[in-house]
């Protein structure tokens, strides 16, 4: 079936590093592809998605690429702040016309930046 | 708008007690999800809604879930009998239209412990 894979975390970096934070999927067809953020105490907030391959996404410095040919859509900044600290879940949606009724979710990567 | 909101924020509970979250989505979102987050199991859909209907129950672990949305302005979750198993983050999401890659706005959920 469907799923999505994202490195475990935490990953802890300091302010100003690189971030990456890896996301492989598995689906048939073509799905959609989200970046959703969750940050302490709160609900989930979409934060980029892309919707066909070779689109990029990008929202707040973050970018991410889907690239069909790895199935991948990693989520990359090029410079984090401590506000940046949160939790970050790759997602992919497999209904008909990206329906998000179908929203598969990773587990999730907590990122923590220090100062 | 004040976003989806949730109720409560935290319930503590006995083993075989019943227990009921409730949801008011964002005004004139058509579409209403539940969802359960657990450290094992991470994010799983549990129910959907559109137009007050319920189109994917496939999530529901067992009958002792329930899910309802009698208009289009509030939803609850019950679970009746509660179980320890069943303590988890439960978050409702509403969008306005589940079929065209509209984001999902979540709640800031409702921590159970069932004790």
């Amino acid at each position: 079936g469907n799923s999505v894979t994202q490195m475990e975390g935490p990953v802890t970096l300091s302010e100003e590093a690189f971030l990456t934070i890896n996301c492989t999927y598995t689906a048939t067809g073509y799905p959609s592809l989200f970046w959703y953020v969750q940050y302490p105490g709160e609900g989930l907030q979409l934060l980029l998605k892309a919707t066909k391959a070779d689109d990029k996404g990008s929202n707040k410095g973050f970018e991410a690429t889907y690239r069909k040919e790895t199935t991948s859509f990693h989520l990359e900044k090029g410079s984090v702040q401590v506000s940046d600290s949160a939790v970050y879940f790759c997602a992919l949606s497999d209904g008909y016309g990206g329906s998000q009724g179908n929203l598969i979710f990773g587990k999730g990567t907590k990122l923590s930046v220090k100062p | 708008d004040a976003g989806v909101i949730q109720s409560p924020r935290h319930e503590v509970t006995e083993m075989g007690q019943e227990v009921t979250l409730r949801c008011k989505p964002i005004s004139g979102h058509n579409s209403l999800f539940w969802y359960r987050q657990t450290m094992m199991r991470g994010l799983e859909l549990l129910i959907y809604f559109n137009n007050n209907v319920p189109i994917d129950d496939s999530g529901m672990p067992e009958d002792r879930f329930s899910a309802k949305m009698p208009n289009a302005s509030f939803s609850t979750l019950k679970i009746q009998p509660s179980e320890p198993r069943d303590s988890a983050v439960y978050f409702c999401a509403s969008s306005l239209d589940s079929q065209f890659n509209e984001k999902l706005f979540f709640g800031s959920g409702t921590q159970l412990s069932v004790l």
